[in-house]
C-alpha cells in the first residue's frame, strides 16, 4: 500500500520568514495530494491540494509543488504569521482497487515566533 | 452550518467498559470515516463507510466496531476498551472518495482508557 513520509516533524520560523514542509510517497499511481492544517483543539482542515497533472499550485501565501518523477511534494508558506502556527499533514490519494484511499503523513508542528 | 459533529469531546473510562463515540454530518455525504491520531504516527484510518449499511476496515480496525444505519450517523464502538486505545479520534466525511471529494473533519474526541 501507499506510504507517505513527512519532514520535518517540527519547524520553528520567525514571523515573516518562509516555511517548507516536504513529503514523499511510494505509490506511483497516487494522483491527488491534499494538505491539511490542524489548529489546536480542532480537526484537520483542507488548505490546498494538487492533482498529478499539475506541477505547482498557489493560493495567496501558500503553494504546493509536485515532482511525480521523484515522488515528492512540498508545502511552501511565505511571509509566515503567528496564525500559521499549527500542525500540517500531507496526504496522498491512491486507488486500491476497492476504492480511493487517503494516506496521511505523520504531521509537522509549525511554530511561528514573533 | 455544514459540519461534522462528534460527541463527547473528552472521555475518560476504564478498561473493559463499553463506550460509543457518536459522529453526525449534515452535508448529505455518502462517505464517512474514523481516524485515530497518535504522536509521531499521524492520522491512521480505523474504519470507513461508502454508504448506508456499507462499512469496511481501514488500517487499524482491531478493537473497534462501526455501524452505518443512517446516512448522517457513523458511531464508533469500543466493546472492551484497552489502554492502547487511548488516543485522539476524528470522524470525517466527504461526498465520495478521491480527487473531487475533500474530507471534512470533526473537532475530535480525546479518549483516555485507564
Amino acid at each position: 500500500g501507499e506510504n507517505v513520509e513527512q519532514h520535518p516533524s517540527t519547524l520553528s520560523v520567525q514571523e515573516g520568514d518562509s516555511a517548507v514542509i516536504k513529503c514523499t510517497y511510494s505509490d506511483s499511481a497516487s494522483n491527488y495530494f491534499p494538505w491539511y492544517k490542524q489548529e489546536l483543539g480542532k480537526g484537520p482542515q483542507l488548505i490546498i491540494d494538487i492533482r498529478s497533472n499539475v506541477g505547482e499550485k498557489k493560493d495567496q501565501r501558500i503553494a504546493v509543488t509536485l515532482n511525480k518523477t521523484a515522488k515528492h511534494f512540498s508545502l511552501h508558506i511565505t511571509e509566515t504569521q503567528p496564525e500559521d502556527s499549527a500542525v500540517y499533514f500531507c496526504a496522498a490519494d491512491s486507488n486500491t482497487g476497492g476504492g480511493n484511499k487517503l494516506t496521511f503523513g505523520t504531521g509537522t508542528q509549525l511554530k511561528v515566533e514573533l | 452550518e455544514a459540519q461534522v459533529t462528534q460527541n463527547p469531546r473528552y472521555l475518560i473510562t476504564v478498561t473493559g467498559k463499553k463506550l460509543t463515540v457518536t459522529c453526525s454530518q449534515n452535508m448529505n455525504h455518502e462517505y464517512m470515516s474514523w481516524y485515530r491520531q497518535d504522536p509521531g504516527l499521524g492520522l491512521r484510518q480505523i474504519y470507513y463507510s461508502m454508504n448506508v449499511e456499507v462499512t469496511d476496515k481501514g488500517d487499524v480496525p482491531e478493537g473497534y466496531k462501526v455501524s452505518r444505519k443512517e446516512k448522517r450517523n457513523f458511531p464508533l464502538i469500543l466493546e472492551s476498551p484497552s489502554p492502547n486505545q487511548t488516543s485522539l479520534y476524528f470522524c470525517a466525511s466527504s461526498f465520495g472518495q478521491g480527487i473531487n471529494s475533500p474530507l471534512h473533519f470533526g473537532n475530535g474526541t480525546r479518549l483516555t482508557v485507564t
